[in-house]
């Protein structure tokens, strides 16, 4: 395992219920990331902080609202999904200097499917 | 368009054989070139990282190449065991900022 935890490992949602994805870094990292893994599709970037501030929202729909409280925490609130958001949602984290990205560590993500 | 291309989309080695997949990329600029290795259902864990001066890295079983002028990468896996049935996911990153740009990765089997 990495130094990147993520909570819950696998759920199961309903398409109106609201639930919240937690990562949890333990790298003194400065940047941490959202990412979706669908069947036989590369990974996606969905949101980048990078110390604690959103550099980047990759056109993601209004139902998926990242926060990020602060440098070692990030959480991805979920609400009205539809049956296709179902993926595994993948958490990083990295140390960014001078502009420039470093390592990205991942963590085990969570298994989401919404019926 | 920063693209990258993995090939073969899966494959099934014996235990014991080597195998090698293939990275092909058209990401600029460039500043390095990862391998990762997922396990189903679990996070990627980098194998390798390589710059553009470096041509081949290895880690243990796994020996990495890069031809940036062709703009291709390999990963070689000599030996092969049951635990590395695994989707292995080529990466490129830009250098500047933080979007790396992911390929759609190759699904080894090990079988036995």
């Amino acid at each position: 395992e990495t130094g990147v935890t993520q909570t819950p490992r696998h759920l199961v949602m309903g398409m109106t219920n609201k639930k919240s994805l937690k990562c949890e870094q333990h790298l003194g990292h400065n940047a941490m990331y959202w990412y979706k893994q669908s069947a036989k599709k590369p990974l996606e970037l969905m949101f980048v902080y990078s110390l604690e501030e959103r550099v980047e929202n990759n056109s993601v729909p209004s139902r998926f609202s990242p926060e990020c409280p602060n440098s070692s925490h990030l959480f991805l609130h979920l609400h009205t999904l539809q049956p296709e958001d179902s993926a595994l949602y993948l958490c990083a984290s990295s140390q960014v200097l001078r502009d420039r990205a470093h390592e990205q560590y991942f963590g085990p993500g969570t298994r989401l499917t919404v019926t | 368009k920063n693209q990258v291309e993995q090939s073969p989309q899966s494959l099934i080695i014996l235990e014991g054989k080597n195998c090698t997949l293939q990275c092909n990329y058209t990401v600029s600029p460039f500043s390095n070139l990862r391998w990762y290795k997922q396990d189903t259902g679990r996070g990627p864990v980098s194998l390798t990282i390589m710059t553009f001066s470096e041509n081949t890295k290895s880690n243990g079983r796994y020996t990495a190449t890069l031809d940036a002028d062709t703009k291709q990468s390999s990963l070689h896996i000599t030996a092969s065991q049951l635990s590395d049935s695994a989707s292995y996911i080529c990466v490129v990153s830009p250098g500047a900022g933080n979007k790396l740009t992911f390929g759609g990765g190759t699904r080894v089997l090990v079988k036995p």
